[in-house]
């Protein structure tokens, strides 16, 4: 069973150009999560979908960047006209479907550079 | 209120020795305590995790201490490796919402020297 899979794994970028990043969860899983990890920091939620749904996005910033996951295929997380400060990792992770008490699966993550 | 504040930034321990890394949380309505180890390029694994209605946690060399009412916690690293050099978060999160909003701390770097 393959786990989280992220690509690309890294992605440069000039300011103004857009970013799409994409997550496949693990074989079974439902529920996709989004975390931002600047730099010497530690991860911050951005936001929580299960199949075609937004479940939480308290943690998106409200300009220039949107989720989804569709029906089928990957997680998408873009950032439009990207900006230096945008320059950072992006981790998605996966768990199963039911109770919040699943572990959430990690992928390796795409750091993202903005030039 | 939703932070995690985690101490030290970064740590240096002899092998065969004991590493110690401390959390602190404002919100009491957090009722789940993981930690997490994360490699260079790689994405966050979980390691141990703890709920508030015990004291102490304990997997193999790793074991969480949890003080409920000075909202801390910590994480202690056994007979400590050079396989254990990585950076460790602390997290917490509310699960009665019914998904694992995760708070993370802002990680220590481990060195364990041989």
């Amino acid at each position: 069973n393959a786990g989280v899979m992220q690509n690309p794994r890294h992605l440069v970028r000039r300011r103004g150009q857009e970013a799409r990043l994409r997550c496949s969860p693990m074989k079974g899983h439902s529920h996709v999560y989004w975390y931002r990890q600047l730099p010497e920091e530690g991860l911050k939620f951005m936001v929580y979908l299960q199949k075609e749904n937004i479940i939480d996005e308290s943690g998106m910033p409200k300009e220039r960047f949107s989720a989804e996951f569709p029906k089928e295929g990957p997680s998408i997380l873009r950032i439009q006209q990207v900006v230096r400060g945008d320059s950072a990792a992006y981790f998605c992770a996966s768990s199963p479907p039911g109770l919040a008490d699943y572990e959430q699966y990690f992928g390796p993550g795409t750091r993202l550079t903005v030039t | 209120q939703q932070q995690v504040k985690q101490s030290p930034q970064s740590l240096i321990v002899q092998k065969g020795g004991i590493s110690i890394i401390n959390c602190a949380y404002e919100n009491t309505a957090f009722d789940y305590f993981p930690w997490y180890q994360q490699f260079p390029g790689k994405g966050p694994a979980l390691l141990i995790a703890i709920r508030p209605d015990v004291s102490e946690k304990k997997e193999g060399r790793f074991t969480i201490s949890f003080n409920k009412s000075a909202k801390q916690f910590s994480l202690h690293i056994m007979d400590s490796q050079p396989g254990d050099s990585a950076t460790y978060f602390c997290a917490a999160t509310l699960r009665n919402t019914g998904f694992q909003k995760l708070v993370f701390g802002t990680g220590t770097r481990l060195l364990v020297s041989p």
